[in-house]
């Protein structure tokens, strides 16, 4: 079974850019959640999203945004990039069990680290 | 502010020994607790879930949790110089969003 796929896996841009980072969940798996990783601030919820719909966000400004399509794929969005922004990006998908509640069980991809010059 | 606490170590231990890796939360109505494991370089792998208070085991490891004093541990017996790694504590939000408040992580390293 594939696992979480994130792309691309590393890129650089510059202030001001945009950039558009993919995730293809594990196969069955309808949630996608994203995570910042950065050496000062941890691992940090930015969205999750279930059914095409984003259901949760984390403390992130507005130019942090997502989507996800009815293939269960999400992509993120990062508009008008800051130095700040630098960090590893993690995707990670699960399950939704019968009932509605998500078992909280996350399947990290590879990441993609952005790196804002 | 929600948050996961861990101390960030490092916390050497010899190979065989038992390694007890420590998180508190200052969340009580916390339900659902997890250990991710992460290597240097590569991303959080899921090692442990716990939901009930006391004592979980799977292989070498075992979760204990204790919701009254909102502390969660995780003890690896037999420590292996594979095992070297950082430890990541993480508690669910609640609500059934999958949304993860992550501790620091506590570097573990073992030795030969």
């Amino acid at each position: 079974k594939a696992g979480v796929t994130q792309t691309p896996r590393y890129l650089i841009k510059t202030r001001g850019q945009q950039v558009t980072l993919s995730c293809s969940p594990i196969s069955g798996h309808r949630s996608v959640s994203w995570y910042q990783q950065t050496p000062g601030q941890g691992l940090q919820f930015l969205f999750e999203y279930f059914s095409e719909t984003q259901r949760n966000k984390g403390n992130f400004p507005g130019r942090f945004s997502g989507r996800q399509f009815s293939n269960s794929r999400s992509e993120m969005n990062v508009s008008t990039l800051e130095l700040g922004d630098s960090a590893l990006y993690l995707c990670a998908s699960s399950l939704r069990l019968a009932g509605g509640l998500n078992t909280g069980e996350l399947f990290f991809g590879e990441g993609s680290r952005l790196t804002v010059l | 502010q929600k948050e996961v606490e861990q101390n960030s170590g490092p916390l050497s231990v010899p190979e065989g020994a038992i390694a007890s890796l420590n998180c508190t939360y200052s969340d009580r109505v916390s339900q659902s607790f997890f250990w991710y494991r992460q290597y240097s370089g590569k991303s959080p792998e899921l090692i442990m879930s716990i939901y009930s208070n006391g004592d979980k085991e799977d292989g070498r490891f075992t979760a204990q949790l204790n919701k009254a004093s909102q502390y969660v541990s995780l003890l690896i017996r037999d420590s292996q110089p594979s095992d070297s790694a950082t430890y990541l504590c993480a508690v669910d939000e609640g609500g059934g969003y999958n949304k993860l408040i992550f501790g620091a992580g506590t570097r573990l390293a073992v030795h030969p």
